[in-house]
């Protein structure tokens, strides 16, 4: 069975950083194509980065909200994904889930913002 | 950006009536392969969102047949033919054409 288990959340103050990571199993990870989405207390869900696969140049896109702060990172050797953000605001709040876009997701991880 | 607008924002359901959630999407998400990127998931309470239906109209496989997609390049249906106790939670639609974006969510309770 396919697991994506999302680690590393929790309280952080304003301005620092924290980083994130994915675990990937029984999956072919190295071929996906894979995201970040994240959810703030409450609200929907919304789309914060993206890794392509290392043979479409493991390149990344990202949400303008987090553009030049976020950065997603892979290790197909280790089947992790992360997500490394800096200068964190309060509105960066909510749960982060790892996925394809598609039909696998992890469970989240927390993140709070707070002073 | 590629803006998905999905409506109702909430639906109220008696067991065993149907339902129907519309998502526009501000511009074409027909590709030239023929690939239409549009998806529909379910949030559950407590759960993370689970794929309903993937590419417009096609099951993932374990979803029940109750549960069904239509639509064409920016105008897009979930039709519920009849509305169980478990179909409560948060319905999102998706595309994946350009990154991705997400619609505002539709909140389904059972009356």
């Amino acid at each position: 069975e396919v697991q994506l288990v999302e680690s590393g959340g929790g309280l952080i103050k304003p301005g620092e950083s924290l980083r994130l990571s994915c675990a990937a199993s029984a999956f072919t990870f190295s071929n996906a194509w894979m995201n970040w989405v994240r959810q703030a207390p409450g609200k929907g869900l919304e789309w914060v980065g993206r890794i392509r696969s290392k043979t479409h140049g493991g390149t990344t896109d990202y949400a303008a909200p987090v553009e030049g702060r976020f950065t997603v990172s892979r290790d197909d050797s280790k089947n992790m994904l992360y997500l490394q953000m800096n200068s964190l605001k309060t509105e960066d709040a909510g749960v982060y889930f790892c996925t394809d876009g598609r039909s696998h997701w992890g469970q989240g991880t927390l993140v709070t913002v707070s002073s | 950006d590629i803006v998905m607008t999905q409506t109702p924002l909430s639906l109220s359901v008696t067991p065993g009536q149907p339902a129907s959630i519309s998502c526009k999407s501000s511009q074409s998400l027909l590709q030239s392969d023929g690939k239409t990127l549009f998806y529909w998931f379910l949030q559950k309470p407590g759960q993370s969102p689970q794929l309903l239906i993937y590419e417009v109209s096609n099951r993932l496989s374990g979803v029940p047949d109750r549960f069904s997609g239509s639509g064409s390049e920016t105008d897009f249906t979930l039709k519920i033919s009849r509305v169980e106790a478990e179909d409560v939670g948060v319905y999102y639609c998706m595309q994946n054409m350009q990154l991705l974006t997400f619609g505002g969510g539709t909140k389904v309770e059972i009356k």
